[in-house]
């Protein structure tokens, strides 16, 4: 069974810095999708960046960028100049069979 | 992007009694939907995907019986707990997406939060 986990419960960044949040997972499949999602106080799922495990280049938008490593199965993302709005839980997914499964998550803080 | 409706945003129930949460794909029709439940300050745990014009496939763990849904038409999914008791309470949250766009984003309703006293 695909597994995704989450090391850092929580983390914290100061405004402008950078921050980068772990994500392994646990597949034999060999073409998949990852992602990560954000979700802030409202609740509400909002999807950051998602990469194809078949293209070999590590996905980017904006300040949000991933480092992907197919064989360790390693899926860290970095948040750039970080902003207070960036402050949520963010959850690394992996989608097989058009299902989700989320890892437990990392609570991200932004101080001023 | 596909918007994804759900309603209520917040339902308080008496113990004993059964509660239907709707999940809409507003610009889309989707013929999977799925069903994810979130404890406080915990993951999304996927609890069943729902087919249009067939049975529901529940995850493992999960009761059929309690938790009923429905997926009468291409736009609509229903959450429906039955007989609800307190330990039923939960941040229930439904997903959809153009069937396109099935492998590459999901687009999730606002959640529910279900409150059973």
């Amino acid at each position: 069974a695909q597994t995704v986990t989450q090391s850092q419960p929580e983390m914290s960044v100061q405004e402008a810095e950078t921050v980068t949040l772990s994500c392994t997972y646990d597949t034999s499949e060999s073409d998949y999708y990852l992602f990560w999602y954000k979700q802030p106080p409202s609740r509400q799922m909002i999807l950051v960046i998602r990469q194809e495990a078949y293209k070999q280049q590590n996905a980017t938008e904006n300040r949000f960028s991933v480092n992907f490593q197919k064989a360790a199965k390693s899926f860290s993302l970095k948040i750039s100049d970080s902003q207070l709005g960036d402050a949520a839980m963010y959850f690394c997914a992996y989608r097989t069979s058009y299902k989700l499964i989320f890892g437990t998550g990392t609570r991200l803080q932004v101080f001023p | 992007g596909a918007v994804v409706s759900q309603h209520p945003s917040r339902v308080i129930c008496k113990s004993g009694t059964s509660v239907k949460i709707e999940c809409r794909s507003l610009d889309f029709q989707a013929t999977t939907m799925f069903w994810y439940r979130q404890f406080p300050k915990q993951s999304l745990m996927l609890m069943a995907t729902s087919n249009e014009g067939s049975k529901a496939t529940y995850e493992q763990g999960v009761e059929k019986d309690k938790f009923l849904i429905n997926h009468a038409s291409l736009t609509l999914s229903t959450l429906t707990v039955t007989s609800a008791h307190p330990e039923d309470s939960s941040f229930y949250i439904c997903s959809a997406g153009p069937s396109h766009t099935m492998n590459t984003e999901a687009f999730f309703g606002q959640g529910t939060r279900l409150t059973v006293v």
